[in-house]
């Protein structure tokens, strides 16, 4: 099942401008984390934030949690053609069997130069 | 460094035929491993996780099997394929479940 929900699904810019996407997701989470992926490949990791985090910076990336609204949002800032690519928030669930990640389904970013 | 091998990179496979893809992984120990699915266009679908040897969490029992024969080494298996089986899969590691996780660059399955 689906634990986040990225914000929007298509987000097409100009080089330069800011790009945010926003995640939300359902139960109580540990950490949320960031992945980026470039078409037909794997996903990359960009950033963890725990719950008792409210925001975190890494480079031109910001992220924020809001545990109380149960959402978190990615700030791109000054974005580049390479920035292309989809983004996925992906939050801890905790089973029987151990924790794994569970991801949204993204949000495919287009910057054009 | 830790490094993780997937392969093949793309499979062309009939209905009705057996699948094993296998992944890797170097220069560590004791990994959480992960077999992941992403349909044309969606989200991550996990499949399966395994905290240890012969120790496997099925997410989505339906026709597909997963074993975790030596310590850093995952195979997902398929007795009989399904045209619903096309996909991009993708295998992950990490040190513990709330790690951040580390992909292979994926198959291409495509069931025809």
């Amino acid at each position: 099942s689906q634990q986040g929900e990225e914000d929007p699904q298509a987000l097409s810019i100009q080089e330069g401008e800011n790009a945010t996407m926003n995640c939300s997701y359902k139960t109580s989470i540990n950490n949320l984390q960031w992945y980026r992926q470039n078409s037909g490949r794997g996903l990359v990791h960009l950033i963890l934030i725990r719950s008792n985090e409210r925001e975190k910076h890494s480079g031109r990336l910001r992220v924020t949690l809001d545990t109380s609204k149960k959402s978190s949002s990615l700030l791109i800032t000054a974005s580049r053609a390479a920035d292309t690519a989809s983004y996925f928030c992906a939050t801890d669930r905790v089973g029987q069997a151990g924790t794994a990640l569970i991801f949204g389904k993204g949000t495919t970013l287009s910057v054009s130069s | 460094s830790q490094t993780i091998h997937q392969w093949p990179a793309t499979l062309v496979q009939p209905v009705g035929s057996p699948l094993s893809l296998e992944c890797t992984v170097e220069g560590t120990s004791n990994p959480n491993l992960y077999w992941y699915r992403q349909a044309a266009g969606r989200g991550l679908q996990l499949l399966f996780y395994s905290v240890g040897i012969g120790q496997i969490s099925s997410e989505v029992p339906q026709n597909l099997s997963a074993s975790r024969p030596q310590d850093r080494q995952f195979i997902l298996s398929s007795k009989k394929l399904l045209l619903s089986d096309s996909g991009f899969y993708l295998c992950a590691w990490s040190e513990t479940g709330n790690s951040p996780l580390h992909f292979g660059n994926g198959t291409r399955l495509t069931v025809t």
